[in-house]
């Protein structure tokens, strides 16, 4: 198993650019979420899903889409990047049974 | 809302020398509570977790950490720390409240051990 894969593992932005970042788990879990982690803050929830077609809002959701319409797969959409969107992204899963989440390997993103 | 407090942020240890990273949580109904290590130029990695049953856990790599429930903390220890150590260290928490979805994690740790 590959676990949570990411892509890419960097990227550049210039203000207002849009781009989605990408996340898939081969692990069959439902639960799957995406975090933003900053220096000295710790990870903060974006968004979360609990199933195909099922989305809801973390902590810090403004200026970021999700979709879900695999079990797969989590993308997440960035539609006019600001500086302050500048981070590194988690992404990450979870079974229904278990309440430990898996995390993949991470985005850094730079918007100038 | 819950929170996590992490009371170090930066610890810098010699080889062999005794850990204890603090970690306290505001919620006062059923938690899971975890560690998880971010190692340099890695992903995060569960270290250990609680969730019920022995407060003291046992994690990989000779980690522990003991739930003092009536102190709503959740502390990671090891006897003796390796070089390997060294990486940035996470506690986190989550509850019933949001069908445990919502995981709440303190500020980190920055652990530096020299050899």
């Amino acid at each position: 198993n590959a676990g949570v894969t990411q892509t890419p593992k960097f990227r550049i932005l210039k203000i207002g650019q849009s781009m989605t970042l990408q996340c898939t788990q081969d692990m069959n879990h439902n639960y799957m979420y995406w975090y933003r982690q900053d220096p000295g803050m710790g990870l903060k929830l974006i968004y979360y899903s609990v199933g195909a077609g099922i989305t809801d809002k973390g902590e810090v959701p403004n200026g970021y889409n999700v979709s879900r319409s695999t079990t797969e797969d989590f993308p997440l959409r960035l539609e006019l990047a600001a500086p302050s969107q500048t981070s590194v992204y988690f992404c990450a899963s979870r079974s229904p049974s278990g309440y430990e989440q898996y995390f993949g390997p991470g985005t850094r993103l730079t918007v100038t | 809302a819950q929170s996590v407090s992490q009371h170090n942020h930066h610890v810098i240890l010699s080889e062999a020398a005794s850990l204890e990273l603090g970690c306290n949580y505001s919620y006062g109904g059923t938690v899971n509570l975890f560690w998880y290590v971010q190692y340099p130029g890695q992903h995060l990695q569960l270290l250990l977790k609680y969730f019920s049953g022995d407060p003291l856990v046992k994690g990989i790599k000779g980690f522990e950490a003991e739930f003092i429930k009536s102190k709503f903390s959740f502390n990671l220890r090891k006897p003796s720390v390796q070089w390997s150590d060294t990486a940035e260290y996470f506690c986190a928490v989550n509850s019933p409240s949001g069908g445990y979805n919502k995981l709440i994690f303190g500020a980190g740790t920055r652990l530096a051990v020299h050899p």
